[in-house]
């Protein structure tokens, strides 16, 4: 069956604007979770959803990053004002229910701020 | 908070040869423990998890790691690398009543022929 998709594969952008990342999860899977990974770093934990809600919001740097799962299903990243430390990959994944499941990640979206 | 060192930033192996990955963890209690692994261009792949029971875990591709609360660690091996081996490699660890795992920085498996 079909993974965990992530639209665009690569995003540029200039310092100061708006971008939006697209995960698409495996169907079925009640829990989406958000990472980033810079150069040379493993993952880091952004925020992860249960359903339709943000079951865990802490990682989130600021409040220039949202994110959203209206229908419990697709997630957006949404990064406002964008800063070069901003650039890296931002990786999705989902598991089954959040309790210990694989979590299975997408092939992310690499992000770089000019 | 907990945390996951992974002490080889780099390892270099011959195919053929055996293979083992370091990883510290920092936490209180019993711990989750996680070894993934990223290939170029694709995915982060799970090879293993630990949550309890025995302490020595089997994975796929070969791949076993072994819980040792003594020395806080949860090193990855393979008895025989290929080629294919080559990719980057990650410990993390996840507490109790959370799944969420916090990753260690990785290591970089270049095998030789």
């Amino acid at each position: 069956g079909a993974g965990v998709s992530q639209t665009p594969s690569n995003k540029v952008t200039e310092k100061g604007k708006y971008v939006e990342l697209r995960c698409d999860p495996i169907s079925g899977h009640t829990a989406l979770y958000w990472y980033r990974q810079s150069l040379g770093q493993g993952p880091e934990f952004l925020i992860y959803f249960q359903g339709t809600g943000a079951a865990d919001d802490s990682g989130l740097p600021n409040d220039r990053f949202f994110a959203v799962r209206p229908e419990g299903s697709v997630s957006t990243l949404k990064i406002q004002r964008t800063e070069r430390g901003d650039s890296a990959v931002y990786l999705c994944a989902s598991s089954f229910d959040g309790r210990g499941n694989e979590q299975f990640f997408g092939p992310g979206t690499r992000l770089t701020v000019l | 908070a907990q945390s996951v060192t992974q002490p080889d930033i780099h390892i270099t192996v011959s195919e053929g040869a055996s293979l083992e990955l370091r990883c510290n963890y920092s936490y209180g209690a019993t711990p989750y423990l996680f070894w993934y692994v990223q290939s170029p261009g694709q995915g982060l792949q799970l090879l293993l998890k630990y949550f309890s029971g025995d302490t020595l875990v089997q994975g796929i591709k070969g791949f076993e790691a072994e819980f040792k609360r003594s020395q806080s660690s949860f090193n990855l091996r393979k008895p025989s690398v290929h080629w294919s081996d080559a990719a980057e490699y990650f410990c993390a660890v996840a507490s109790g009543g959370s799944y969420i795992p916090t990753f260690g920085r990785g290591t970089s498996l270049i095998v030789h022929p």
